[in-house]
């Protein structure tokens, strides 16, 4: 099992529309967890960090559920400029060692 | 952005040859990785450095050597290339190395072994 397991989509929506997308870690004890965006061809770029009780930036929302183990990001009121590859990232073992997901692609369209 | 260039951008080699990549950082972070991305696989680490000539392994370092002499820079050097080092890498900073901090990316070097 991978240690972090994302739907690879592709996620299609139209401009405005809201999508939202899971990924699934796979050690219970991970304490800390991120959004990174990537755009085709170009390097990783933090979005945010996911925090226990959830949290917002703009029309970004991410969401934990320890329980279940995984975390969520939604994107509402889609803009052509949100179309990227969308990577999970968890500290698995609490050390410095990140562990990335394959990343959950989403294109908006016109 | 910050301060970080990778460079060859791109690089075709044949099977067999050894290749080195540079990573430059202006923002003098303590740490510094090298991770491969590959279809339907996240970014792994193959190294990575805590300070001017401490290095220690990621997952994926077999047939990988890295170096850093000075704070700024960090080689990759794959010592004899294979057909399954074809990825794209990526150099990373970061100004801890506790796990919370944010990972800074270089724009990246294709390599095509062929």
């Amino acid at each position: 099992r991978k240690e972090v397991e994302q739907d690879p989509g592709p996620f299609n929506v139209p401009e405005g529309a809201t999508v939202a997308f899971n990924c699934t870690y796979s050690n219970s004890a991970s304490q800390s967890f991120f959004w990174y965006r990537q755009d085709c061809r170009k390097e990783p770029k933090l979005l945010m960090s996911v925090y226990s009780s959830g949290n917002e930036d703009g029309r970004f929302t991410a969401q934990l559920n320890r329980a279940s183990q995984y975390i969520s990001l939604l994107i509402r009121d889609s803009k052509l400029s949100d179309s990227a590859t969308y990577l999970c990232v968890v500290n698995i073992r609490n050390d410095y060692k990140l562990s990335f997901g394959a990343g959950t692609t989403v294109t908006v369209r016109a | 952005d910050a301060g970080i260039t990778q460079s060859p951008r791109h690089k075709v080699t044949e099977t067999g040859t050894p290749v080195t990549l540079r990573c430059h950082q202006t923002e003098n972070h303590r740490y510094m990785y090298w991770y491969r991305q590959d279809p339907g696989h996240g970014l792994r680490l193959i190294h990575y450095s805590y300070g001017v000539k401490d290095t220690d392994k990621g997952e994926v370092s077999d047939g990988y050597s890295v170096s850093r002499s000075k704070t700024e820079d960090f080689l990759l050097t794959l010592e004899s290339a294979t057909s399954s080092q074809t990825s794209v890498y990526f150099c990373a900073i970061s100004e801890s190395a506790t796990g919370n901090e944010k990972l800074f990316f270089g724009s990246g070097t294709q390599l095509s072994v062929l």
